[in-house]
């Protein structure tokens, strides 16, 4: 069946890079997202990649896909304070309004100052 | 309204009461989910609604769940009998057509007592 992994804690200290990984176990996985949730809130769409791209960069966020290993992960470049959240990664065969998301468990990151 | 809106945010019940949690969708998102949020267990899909079509009940995880969307827009999430286990936090999601993203609310917290 589906299944997406991630470790659970992560701390850096602030002005560092920070590193989350994914891995997903559906090779026909199309569309894979990196969500943000803060403390008391809902999910925010970070970012997402297609499965025929093997990187995607926005401002401090890059992605890096390996397709052939089905590895996920997100760097974040100068992670600062209010970057602390966690972090959740999710396939989707689908994009569009189709089917459905499949989400790891999160990813705590602490930024310490 | 301009985001996704859950009520109530926290419903403290007693062991044993049904309770519904309502969520008030993007206007125009046709795609609407259920998701519940444990402590530690990630993101657990339960529902899935696309315009007309059936809905995707796969991971509804008792007879005691239900769902329903009426006129394609509002939908409300029961849970009968409730139990101390389905203390989460229940996120409502929507999605839009383009880049497949998910548009959250803010979760409706759940106490069974």
């Amino acid at each position: 069946g589906e299944d997406v992994e991630q470790s659970l804690f992560l701390s850096v200290r602030e002005g560092d890079s920070s590193v989350i990984n994914c891995t997903y176990t559906d090779s026909s996985s199309t569309y894979l997202y990196w969500y943000k949730q803060e403390p008391g809130a809902g999910l925010q769409l970070l970012t997402y990649i297609f499965s025929n791209m093997d990187m995607k960069q926005d401002q401090r966020l890059t992605v890096l896909l390996n397709k052939k290993d089905k590895h996920l992960s997100l760097r974040i470049a100068d992670t600062q304070t209010g970057d602390s959240a966690i972090y959740f990664c999710a396939e989707s065969m689908y994009g569009g309004s189709q089917g459905n998301l499949i989400f790891g468990k999160g990813t705590k990151l602490s930024v310490k100052p | 309204g301009a985001g996704v809106s859950q009520s109530p945010s926290n419903k403290v019940t007693e062991k044993g009461k049904d309770v519904e949690l309502r969520c008030d969708p993007i206007s125009g998102h046709t795609a609407l989910y259920w998701y519940r949020q444990s402590l530690g267990q990630g993101l657990e899909f339960l529902i899935y609604f696309q315009g007309n079509s059936a809905p995707d009940k796969s991971g509804l995880p008792s007879d005691r769940f239900s769902a329903e969307r009426t006129g394609g827009s509002v939908s409300t999430l029961t849970i009968q009998r409730t139990q101390q286990e389905d203390s989460a936090v229940y996120l409502c999601a929507t999605r839009t057509g383009n880049t497949g993203e998910l548009f959250f609310g803010e979760g409706s917290r759940l106490t069974v007592l």
